[in-house]
């Protein structure tokens, strides 16, 4: 595809469900980064993947959170046991070749815990 | 961690004023980016530049990596500029994680 693409572009689950959120980042980029932004905060890094393996998940807040890359593509993010302060937008991102280089965001998940 | 400020934390312009909004961050960076994001949340990249200046139409950045600042420049505002500016780094060590500041939200009014 032309840019990286999430789904939903919106999420609401009552607390204590199980959600995942799905990442398409720009065809052939190996590099993919998961942030969570907060409203009237800029992003905040949760976790890196290079091919299919996590180089850096330092930014998970606690182990609720989990995400996947099997195929060294498509990513999904997974959070078990929500709670009303995983609300947030969830942003993805790719870049080509390993860091540094221009990171290119998705338009994001915007997820709402009831 | 690495620490971003921005500056100013707010602006509002009137069309076709120029201005200028500053990042400066607590380490040495090798990835720097400053963003725009829309109205409608989507972060769009403006400019890739861990050092040297760049322009793109009425943008330019310039980045002094020695003095651990940037600055975004933006000349003849539109209404369509308006929105929230972000600066983010990434440290020397690792060019992985961005570290967001807090942006500059630009209002600019016809």
């Amino acid at each position: 595809g032309a840019g990286v693409s999430q789904t939903p572009s919106n999420k609401v689950t009552e607390k204590g469900k199980y959600v995942e959120l799905r990442c398409d980042p720009i065809s052939g980029h190996t590099a993919l980064y998961w942030y969570r932004q907060s409203l009237g905060q800029g992003p905040e890094f949760l976790i890196y993947f290079q091919g299919t393996g996590a180089a850096d998940d330092s930014g998970l807040p606690n182990d609720r959170f989990f995400a996947v890359r099997p195929e060294g593509s498509v990513s999904t993010l997974k959070i078990q046991r929500t709670e009303r302060g995983d609300s947030a937008v969830y942003l993805c991102a790719s870049s080509s070749g390993a860091p540094p280089g221009t990171q290119y965001f998705g338009p994001g998940t915007r997820l709402t815990v009831l | 961690g690495i620490q971003v400020e921005q500056s100013p934390p707010d602006l509002i312009l009137q069309e076709g004023a120029n201005s200028t909004l500053r990042c400066n961050f607590s380490d040495s960076v090798n990835n720097l980016q400053w963003f725009h994001q829309n109205p409608w949340g989507q972060l769009i990249n403006l400019f890739y530049i861990p050092s040297g200046t760049k322009q793109n139409g009425r943008l330019s950045a310039t980045t002094v990596a020695t003095e651990r600042y940037s600055l975004l420049y933006i000349s003849s505002s539109q209404t369509t500029d308006s929105g929230v500016y972000f600066c983010a780094t990434a440290p020397g060590t690792s060019g992985s994680r961005l570290t967001f500041g807090e942006g500059t939200q630009l209002t600019v009014n016809p």
